[in-house]
């Protein structure tokens, strides 16, 4: 099945750098890869996501490449800001495959004034 | 629409004990899974579903039973509980068209002793 490894476990950042948080995948077969943010005590909630057929996507603030020939995808959040701390996890998913994502680990993105 | 629900909130048992972790969602959602939130072991699935009467194993389904008589619901059963099964329990929805967005509910949070 499918694996999914993530970087760092814990980034903390200054006000106003960039953050950028790397996952790595075992399946070839995987085409879909978003992005989840998990605020403190609350639910998971999608932020961007990315599927095989695009190298790179940008939504204000967050943007994710994607590497199919290296099997990496990664995170990348400019300018930012206290509210961006939480956790996020990145996951894969096969297409055309009933079974649900392939989480990683998780990241603890602390943003320090 | 009250999107993806949980009950309860938090739970404790007793190692042996057995309990119902239900999840219900209202927005005609095909798709359903169960996960369980580990620390720094991310979001891992345990049971899902593609519809009504059709259930499926996910990475960790030992000692965890579901079922889905109605679209709307998808209960989690624990037959007799251990600690290792202390966790976060998210239940997710998702559509068809769109399966790999997953709406997380709200999370149960079981302590076994």
């Amino acid at each position: 099945g499918e694996n999914v490894e993530q970087h760092p476990s814990t980034l903390s950042v200054q006000e106003g750098d960039s953050a950028v948080i790397k996952c790595t995948y075992s399946d070839s077969a995987s085409n879909y890869f978003p992005w989840y943010k998990q605020e403190l005590g609350k639910r998971p909630q999608l932020i961007i996501d990315i599927r095989s057929n695009v190298g790179e996507k940008k939504d204000q603030r967050i943007a994710v490449t994607l590497n199919k020939t290296a099997k990496h995808f990664s995170l990348h959040i400019t300018e930012t800001q206290p509210e961006d701390s939480a956790v996020y996890f990145c996951a894969a998913k096969a297409g055309g495959s009933a079974r649900q994502l392939t989480f990683g680990s998780g990241t603890q993105l602390t943003v320090l004034p | 629409n009250a999107g993806v629900t949980q009950t309860p909130k938090f739970q404790v048992l007793k190692t042996g004990q057995s309990m119902t972790l239900q999840c219900a969602q209202d927005m005609n959602h095909e798709y359903m899974s169960w996960y369980r939130q580990d620390p720094g072991m991310g979001l891992r699935l345990i049971h899902y579903s593609v519809g009504a009467g059709i259930t499926d194993q996910g990475e960790v389904p030992n000692g965890y039973n579901v079922s889905r008589s109605t679209t709307e619901d998808f209960p989690l059963r624990l037959l007799s509980a251990a600690p290792s099964q202390t966790s976060v329990y998210f239940c997710a929805s998702s559509y068809e068209g769109h399966r790999e967005t997953q709406y997380f509910g709200p999370g149960t949070r079981l302590l076994v002793l």
